[in-house]
């Protein structure tokens, strides 16, 4: 069965710092990830994808990730947090192979930046 | 502009009375897909629809009802809603369903069944 772990439920950083939110997947084969964010009383927002190539994938709003298929991880980071990018942010998974599939989502981890 | 309509934003019902949140998406998208998103549990698949008539359970369907006579629209049906619903409902929709398509997801309903 797939499934998403995003181990922390919030995470706090300085504004100007570096910010990392953690999430992890299992699935059978070749994983598509995803990550989403929520801002409050909306829905979610498509941030980046990895879907095949580089490991390193750059998405909106100058976040990234990194897909790291020996640790089953799909870390998204951004150099230099802002104010604005407080939110709570969500991982996805969906194997390759299974079409018109749920895309499985984690718990989500609420993102705290403070100036 | 280019968008997943949910309506209503809000809805506070009593338990047994039936509802319908609609859903209506103006990007020609095949694939539709109802979520649940429950604090500590992220989100989960209701049911989703692969095209017009077409449509299958997802992962937590018990309760719920859909149906796609049109492309563009997907309704939430609840024939007789319990506490236990009581959720934040979103539709989302994409191309064609395929498994590297980012899915838009609608600005979400908030129901609570008393």
């Amino acid at each position: 069965a797939q499934s998403v772990a995003q181990p922390e439920d919030q995470v706090n950083v300085a504004e100007g710092n570096p910010l990392t939110v953690k999430c992890t997947y299992s699935v059978s084969g070749n994983p598509y990830l995803f990550w989403y964010v929520q801002y409050p009383n909306r829905g979610l927002q498509f941030l980046l994808k990895y879907i095949t190539g580089d490991n390193l994938v750059k998405g909106s709003y100058g976040f990234e990730a990194e897909f790291n298929k020996s640790q089953t991880s799909f870390h998204l980071k951004k150099p230099s947090a802002l104010v604005s990018d407080s939110a709570l942010y969500f991982c996805a998974v969906r194997a390759a192979n299974q079409a018109g599939t749920a895309l499985i989502f984690g718990k989500g981890t609420t993102l705290s930046v403070s100036s | 502009e280019a968008q997943v309509t949910q309506n209503p934003r809000y809805l506070i019902t009593v338990t047994g009375k039936k509802l319908t949140v609609t859903c209506s998406q103006n990007m020609n998208h095949e694939y539709m897909s109802w979520y649940r998103q429950d604090p500590g549990l992220g989100l989960r698949q209701i049911y989703y629809s692969m095209n017009v008539e077409v449509t299958d359970k997802g992962d937590v369907p018990e309760g719920y009802k859909v149906s796609r006579k049109e492309k563009r629209n997907f309704p939430l049906i609840l024939e007789s809603p319990s506490p236990n619903q009581t959720s934040l409902y979103f539709c989302a929709s994409s191309p064609n369903g395929g498994t590297n398509e980012k899915l838009f997801f609608g600005s979400g309903t908030q129901l609570s069944v008393l």
